[in-house]
Order: structure tokens, then C-alpha cells, then sequence
């Protein structure tokens, strides 16, 4: 139990361009979601953490308007990448997690390549 | 603990010896630890979770022990095996799941 699927797996796209990731709990009601950002050879960096139906909370130093979050449905997350830039390259990681003190399930992640 | 994107510290055991792995949390207030263990290339997967109500937890070959007085977390891996080699990451809870720095096992065969 408790999968957490997360699309796509790895994109390669041109700078300026804008980039979708869904995160999708399978079999459980994911009433928040968390997204994260990995440098290579380092610790997931908390970017915001979203739960249904409001606007997420972004933490200190990242661009709301640059990473969009939307957590329509106890059961999927997308974070779009606006106008990504080569700076923007990196390992994205979401996580879901149901009611009360229970731990984050996590996708696979999203290899983000800016070219 | 909360992440500051550290270089991760290393450590290498001989398969079948035993590892511990140490975390340092900051909040006195967190009430609910968890390790993940993450192999190269994928998200961290859970290994084990602990109450601030125990000081003690045990699972298959990992066994996680807290002590709140000094605010560490320790897991500890029974007969290390290759495939154990991953980066693991202490977490707690408070307000936020914050990631520890995470610790990278190196199990040599």
C-alpha cells in the first residue's frame, strides 16, 4: 500500500519552456502533498507543501510564479516549472501524505533537464 | 533536522557487520521521526518510524532508537548487506517534515 506515482520520470526540454510534473497517491487520500529539489550528492530541499483545495505554502526563497502548485483532488499534485531556465535543472521529488502523524510516501522523482 | 543541502558524510561497513547511522534533530517539540532510505536515481522510500513516546523501535534487520534528552535519532541496520547501500535521511515532523543531511552507506562485499 501507500504508492505514490510521479510523471513524468525524466524530460529534456528547451529553455523557456514550461514543464508539468504530477504526483498522484494510488491508493490512499493524500490530504497534503510536499515537493522537493535535489542537487546531486545533497539532501531533499522542501520547496512547499500543498494541501487539497488551497493554495500551497512555499517556503522562504522559492518563486511561487516560477513553480506553480496545484492540489485539486486528495489524489494528484501537479508542480508546473514556468519558463524554465538551465538553473532550473534538477531532481524534483513529491510526496504524499493522509491524515494525522502518519509518514510521507514518496514518488520516484522527476529528472528535470533545461537545455 | 532541517536541511541546509549539506555534502553528505559517508560511511563505509564490511558486509555482515552491523551499521548505525546517527541523526541530530533540533526541535524539542518534534513527536514523530522517520528514516528513508534513498538508492541513486529515486525517492526515498520508508524504512521505519518512531513516536516520542518510545525510545526504542524495531523492524526487520533495522532497529531505531531515540533519545529526546540529547535530541538524536539513531537507526541501526543488523548484518549489512549490499543492497542496503543507499542514502539514508532522518526526518521529524515538527510543523514541516524537514530532511536531516543524510548519511551515504558504502557496504563493502
Amino acid at each position: 500500500g501507500a504508492v505514490v506515482s510521479q510523471h513524468p520520470s525524466w524530460v529534456i526540454c528547451k529553455s523557456g519552456t514550461s514543464v508539468k510534473i504530477e504526483c498522484r497517491s494510488l491508493d490512499f487520500q493524500a490530504t497534503t502533498m510536499f515537493w522537493y529539489r535535489q542537487f546531486p550528492k545533497q539532501s531533499l530541499m522542501l520547496m512547499a507543501t500543498s494541501n487539497e483545495g488551497s493554495k500551497a505554502t512555499y517556503e522562504q526563497g522559492v518563486e511561487k510564479d516560477k513553480f506553480l502548485i496545484n492540489h485539486a483532488s486528495l489524489t494528484l499534485s501537479t508542480l508546473t516549472v514556468t519558463s524554465a531556465h538551465p538553473e532550473d535543472s534538477s531532481f524534483y521529488i513529491c510526496s504524499a501524505r493522509g491524515d494525522g502523524n502518519q509518514p510521507q510516501h514518496f514518488g520516484d522523482g522527476t529528472r528535470l533537464s533545461i537545455l | 533536522g532541517e536541511s541546509v543541502g549539506l555534502h553528505l558524510p559517508t560511511l563505509s561497513v564490511q558486509e555482515g557487520d552491523n551499521s548505525i547511522i546517527n541523526c541530530a534533530y533540533s526541535n524539542s517539540a518534534s513527536d514523530y521521526f522517520i528514516w528513508y532510505k534513498q538508492e541513486s536515481g529515486k525517492g526515498p522510500q520508508f524504512i521505519i518510524d518512531i513516536r516520542s513516546n518510545m525510545d526504542k523501535r524495531q523492524g526487520q534487520r533495522v532497529t531505531v532508537l531515540l533519545n529526546k534528552t540529547v535530541k538524536h535519532l539513531s537507526l541501526q541496520i543488523a548484518a549489512t548487506q549490499p543492497g542496503d547501500s543507499a542514502v539514508y535521511f532522518c526526518a521529524d515532523n515538527f510543523n514541516k517534515f524537514y530532511f536531516g543531511s543524510g548519511t551515504k552507506l558504502n557496504v563493502k562485499p
